[in-house]
């Protein structure tokens, strides 16, 4: 059982459609992740959110726009999307350590959206 | 060259076997390191986290080397259960609080009976 929640499972939708992903953590964390994973790719960081605001947009095309109202919940907006933005989309959250440093806090992972863009 | 880099396998061992994954990274000034276990389109898990001295979960030794910026999993008497792809993870993050994780490709491992 899964300590973040991701909705919804599966997404198939049309280049020309407008679509949200959300993400949804009850243990605490105050980091937030999204993620994409390509069949045959290792898993891409897409945007990270810290304590509320976004510190990481890792070269993501403006197509993809996150959203963090808080650190419980993340979004993540969809429009116009190409044939290649097919995937796997997983959302993780991790402790911060607040005084800088770095944190080998583990990340805990949703069990993903998969998104089929036709 | 690449960032994480694994042997992407698949590993096919017969149960009870005792099996190594190795990974390299490219980035010296990584601190914290980890393995993770993804088993056929699921999320990925924490195995376990990798220290500088090495360390061992029950069946599960990680040994990180930081000279030669390389990283083992050492699984001893492998279980059916223990087929999956593990992700060898490390975190590009230093100073920065959060973390901004580099994962291999991962390598798959069939334990059969």
């Amino acid at each position: 059982e899964t300590g973040v929640t991701q909705t919804p499972r599966h997404l198939v939708m049309g280049m020309t459609n407008k679509k949200s992903l959300k993400c949804e953590q009850h243990l605490g964390h105050n980091a937030m992740y999204w993620y994409k994973q390509s069949a045959k790719k290792p898993l891409e960081l897409m945007f990270v959110y810290s304590l509320e605001e976004r510190v990481e947009n890792n070269s993501v095309p403006s197509r993809f726009s996150p959203e963090c109202p808080n650190s419980s919940h993340l979004f993540l907006h969809l429009h116009t999307l190409q044939p290649e933005d097919s995937a796997l989309y997983l959302c993780a959250s991790s402790q911060v350590v607040t005084t800088g440093g770095y944190s080998n806090q583990p990340q805990h992972f949703g069990d993903g959206t998969r998104l089929s863009i036709l | 060259r690449k960032e994480v880099e694994q042997d992407p396998g698949p590993f096919n061992v017969p149960e009870g076997a005792t099996v190594a994954f190795n990974c390299t990274y490219s980035n010296s000034a990584s601190q914290s390191f980890f393995w993770y276990r993804q088993d056929c389109r699921k999320e990925p898990k924490l195995l376990m986290s990798v220290y500088s001295s090495g360390n061992e979960d029950g069946r599960f030794t990680a040994q990180l080397n930081r000279a030669s910026q390389y990283i083992s999993l050492l699984i001893r008497d492998s279980k059916l259960s223990d087929s999956a792809t593990y992700l060898c993870v490390v975190n590009w993050g230093v100073n920065t609080g959060f973390q901004k994780l580099v994962f291999g490709t991962g390598t798959r491992l069939l334990v059969s009976p």
